[in-house]
């Protein structure tokens, strides 16, 4: 079926650069998606979203970019605090059905 | 807290027996989901419920897996016949629409 998938499993970044997180799904009907945090022993945590009528959407030190030519979604994360290390996952909303599609994420640890 | 609460957090079982969750989302979400999610993975849909009517459930979730929620509140999953492969964390979301969903800590199984 169709998936959301990442690029790069593991991204090291120094505090107080900025991050990027890649991500690219499959299915070009999709038309919201969703971007988690996820701390260990923890509930993934709702970041930002996108609709498909959006290119770019921001939030608090965090950006979301939407290119629907290549299907690829990407989370920015301005000034890199040592409390954004976590585990992150972008997730598409399957279309014609009520569930979301989790990749498989990307670990973002903050060197201090 | 008013978040979404899920009990336990966690539970050790013996293959072969049955098990229990309960989610409690946040007050007034009419939509609730339940997901399920194993080490390094992103978590995977098991089913949906809009009020109290489960309209939607992943063709991955075997017999053994029922889910209600009879009052349009609070839910129950339940595990029969537990195996070792169902050893994961079981997440529980609500949300008031079709978008943002957000997440409880989890209830971690382990079948031993």
């Amino acid at each position: 079926g169709e998936s959301v998938g990442l690029h790069l499993p593991t991204l090291s970044v120094q505090e107080g650069d900025n991050s990027i997180i890649n991500c690219a799904y499959s299915n070009s009907a999709s038309d919201y998606f969703i971007w988690y945090k996820q701390e260990s022993g923890k509930g993934p945590q709702f970041i930002i979203d996108i609709r498909s009528n959006m290119d770019k959407r921001q939030g608090q030190r965090v950006t979301v970019l939407l290119n629907k030519t290549v299907k690829h979604l990407s989370l920015q994360i301005a000034a890199t605090q040592p409390g954004d290390s976590a585990v992150y996952f972008c997730a598409e909303k399957d279309p014609g059905t009520y569930k979301y599609i989790f990749g498989t994420g990307t670990r973002l640890k903050v060197l201090a | 807290d008013t978040g979404v609460s899920q009990n336990p957090r966690h539970k050790i079982t013996k293959r072969g027996q049955n098990v229990t969750f309960r989610c409690d989302p946040i007050s007034e979400h009419n939509r609730l989901y339940w997901y399920r999610q194993t080490l390094g993975q992103g978590p995977e849909f098991l089913t949906y419920f809009q009020n109290e009517a489960q309209l939607e459930k992943s063709r991955l979730l075997s017999d053994r897996f029922s889910a209600e929620r009879p009052k349009g509140s609070f839910s129950t999953l339940e595990i029969q016949r537990t195996e070792q492969g169902d050893s994961a964390m079981y997440l529980c979301a609500s949300s008031p629409t079709d978008r943002e969903a957000f997440f409880g800590q989890g209830t971690r199984l382990t079948v031993v």
